[in-house]
């Protein structure tokens, strides 16, 4: 199966500060890749995906590429606000989800 | 349109007590997953049901967990004789097909006395 390595957080911005939060993944196959995002209180929502090499994902600001070459699917944002506080899953999925372990990000006003 | 439901929100049981969780896709998914997230062992995926074919039960921790889905729609997960590990949040998604974009429900959070 799939395994995802993403960077151990916790990570504290303050507002307007550029975000990136790292992702690796191991697969036999062509995983889609998946970032998933946890407000507090919340449930988990998708954020943004891509389903295959070089392809881009984006929403809210958000992007991530996904980089065979690096197995890498790494998650940016150039300007966080406070209400990107929240916690960032990364994920492949072959039809069930490999998740990463979740990095916590606080965004300071 | 409505997205995946579960219920209840909450469970506080006994040890040793049998619970049920409840699961209610989107209309049409024929994929449905359930996972658990609990603070040591972070997302982990417990089952998945494709359509009429069997299960994949891969993820299931012990024999006292179980699933079902009636009828392609609503899914039922069932713990027997409940213990303080399983103290979790249980997540529902589902998914047009395998490999889709899966969407997630609220959870429920069982507590385990």
């Amino acid at each position: 199966g799939n395994s995802v390595t993403q960077m151990e957080g916790p990570v504290t911005l303050s507002e307007e500060a550029f975000l990136t939060i790292n992702c690796t993944y191991t697969a036999t196959g062509y995983p889609s890749l998946f970032w998933y995002v946890q407000y507090p209180g919340e449930g988990l929502q998708l954020l943004l995906k891509a389903t295959k090499a070089d392809d881009k994902g984006s929403n809210k600001g958000f992007e991530a590429t996904y980089r065979k070459e690096t197995t890498s699917f790494h998650l940016e944002k150039g300007s966080v606000q406070v209400s990107d506080s929240a916690v960032y899953f990364c994920a492949a999925n072959d039809y069930k989800l490999s998740f990463g372990a979740g990095t916590t990000v606080t965004v300071r006003a | 349109g409505a997205g995946v439901s579960q219920s209840p929100s909450n469970k506080v049981t006994e040890k040793g007590k049998d619970v049920e969780l409840r699961c209610d896709p989107i209309s049409g998914h024929t994929a449905l997953y359930w996972y658990r997230q609990s603070l040591g062992q972070g997302l982990e995926f417990l089952i998945y049901f494709q359509g009429n074919s069997a299960p994949d039960k891969s993820g299931l921790p012990s024999d006292r967990f179980s699933a079902e889905r009636t009828g392609g729609s609503v899914s039922t997960l069932t713990i027997q004789r409940t213990q303080q590990e399983d103290s979790a949040v249980y997540l529902c998604a589902s998914s047009a097909q395998p490999a889709d974009t899966q969407y997630f429900g609220p959870g429920t959070r069982l507590t385990v006395l």
